[in-house]
């Protein structure tokens, strides 16, 4: 069955950096797009990275842009999320999620992880 | 960037009530590509429906969508303990980015 293990969050300082992981497996990963979606405490849902399929394509919104960087290993099944200059306000659990349709930039989500919780404290 | 705007904020019935959730978006969504999830406290959303109408796997059918264009429901026919949870819909009609609504809450009254 499908699974996403998001892992890397904790504590960190502002203006540092942290790296999330997603292992994937139970699906032939290097067919879809994947997806970070962050909810602040209390908060509704973001999309902050997409990525496509191979890679070649990626998009980030103006609130993380520059700062976060999205990538994966096709050949390990895994998705990372680089977040460089955090600030508070990036404080929140982290979801990597599956794009249903194999190929397509942009679609539902079929399949989220637990999450990972990631807070930006001095 | 579509802006979706859902209502009421909180929903506050009984198990055995319907519930209707409304999902408003600011221009019209292309092919009618609106999904919906349920999140419970502490784990992540799971999807409920696609394309405004269309029931995920294992979904039962007390829940079901509808509308098109800008304007969106999401109906619970009888509400069941299970179902009481914060509901969103999202757009994936267009170009990045994917976008969510605010979120409505259903409570036991």
């Amino acid at each position: 069955q499908v699974q996403l293990v998001e892992s890397g969050g904790g504590v960190v300082q502002p203006w540092r950096s942290l790296r999330l992981s997603c292992a994937a497996s139970g699906f032939t990963f290097s067919s879809y797009a994947m997806h970070w979606v962050r909810q602040a405490p209390g908060k509704g849902l973001e999309c902050v990275a997409v990525i496509s399929y191979d890679g070649s394509n990626k998009y980030y919104p103006d609130s993380v842009k520059g700062r976060f960087t999205i990538s994966r290993d096709n050949s390990k099944n895994t998705l990372y999320l680089q977040m460089n200059s955090l600030r508070a306000e990036d404080t929140a659990v982290y979801y990597c999620a599956k794009g249903r349709v194999a190929g397509q930039f942009i679609y539902y989500f079929d399949y989220w992880g637990q999450g990972t919780q990631v807070t930006v404290s001095s | 960037e579509i802006v979706l705007t859902q209502s009421p904020g909180t929903l506050s019935l009984s198990p055995g009530e319907g519930a209707t959730l409304s999902c408003r978006a600011s221009q019209s969504v292309r092919s009618d590509f609106l999904a919906w999830y349920q999140q419970k406290p502490g784990q992540a959303p799971r999807l409920l429906i696609f394309g405004a109408s269309g029931r995920a796997t294992g979904i039962p059918d007390r829940f079901s969508g509808s509308g098109s264009g800008t304007d969106f429901t999401l109906t619970i026919s009888r509400l069941e303990p299970e179902d009481f949870a914060v509901y969103y819909c999202q757009q994936y009609g267009s170009s990045p980015p994917l976008t969510f609504g605010g979120g409505t809450k259903v409570e036991i009254k």
